[in-house]
């Protein structure tokens, strides 16, 4: 099916551990994002990628390690995984002609 | 330093009336703003937009309304359904950049 998907949809981690959340999208679209939704924060973006082998950071990228080989596809990793990072994680595509942005599912991820 | 406020963390609307939303913004730079709405358990899907050079822009029982002057915008629904029970963000996008900026959201329960 065409759209954005994200896996695994729920994770459980501990802390210390490398944790890497896939992003997939088939619209071909040019932007890619890395959000996390907390309570009383919104969502934050994380990391960002305007095409394959172009990313930069966004408002919270601390801890986090992202990679754009492919126009579909951009993982987001935590390399050492911490009880902060606990959250809801969404990944979103644009086209580079507008800024609406389409979301994924999320990913809950739980660091313990 | 928060550049899209939406003070209301939560909204309580009867059935059948009108449910506003509103969004207040510190930077004149941005010139196309968004509202997201998003059910438990899912990613945010695009509501409604306007571009800067508007002051209304109207989608079936939605419609945004943006002040400038006031750097204030606000979102009805008329009339409100069971359905428009959600989180609503507000975003914008600063002129020529890439990523979109959300307020922390505002949850509407349309009570019956």
């Amino acid at each position: 099916d065409a759209g954005i998907t994200q896996s695994p949809r729920y994770k459980i981690t501990e802390t210390g551990r490398q944790v890497t959340l896939m992003c997939h999208q088939t619209w071909s679209h040019s932007y890619m994002f890395w959000y996390r939704q907390d309570l009383g924060h919104g969502l934050r973006l994380i990391y960002y990628s305007a095409a394959a082998d172009i990313t930069d950071k966004g408002e919270v990228p601390d801890g986090y390690v992202v990679s754009r080989s492919k126009t579909e596809n951009f993982p987001l990793t935590l390399e050492s995984a911490t009880r902060s990072q606990t959250s809801v994680y969404f990944c979103a595509s644009s086209d580079a002609g507008g800024p609406e942005q389409y979301f994924g599912p999320g990913t809950r991820l739980t660091v313990t | 330093d928060q550049q899209v406020k939406q003070n209301s963390p939560s909204l309580s609307v009867q059935e059948g009336r009108i449910s506003i939303l509103n969004c207040d913004y510190t930077n004149s730079m941005f010139d196309y703003f968004l509202w997201y709405k998003k059910y438990p358990a899912e990613g945010p899907t695009f509501l409604i937009s306007i571009s800067s050079i508007k002051d209304k822009n109207e989608d079936g029982r939605f419609t945004v309304f943006l002040n400038k002057s006031a750097k204030h915008l606000s979102l009805h629904i008329v009339p409100s359904q069971p359905g428009d029970s959600a989180v609503y963000f507000c975003a914008a996008e600063p002129n020529r950049d890439d990523k979109i900026i959300f307020g922390k959201g505002t949850r509407l329960h349309i009570l019956p």
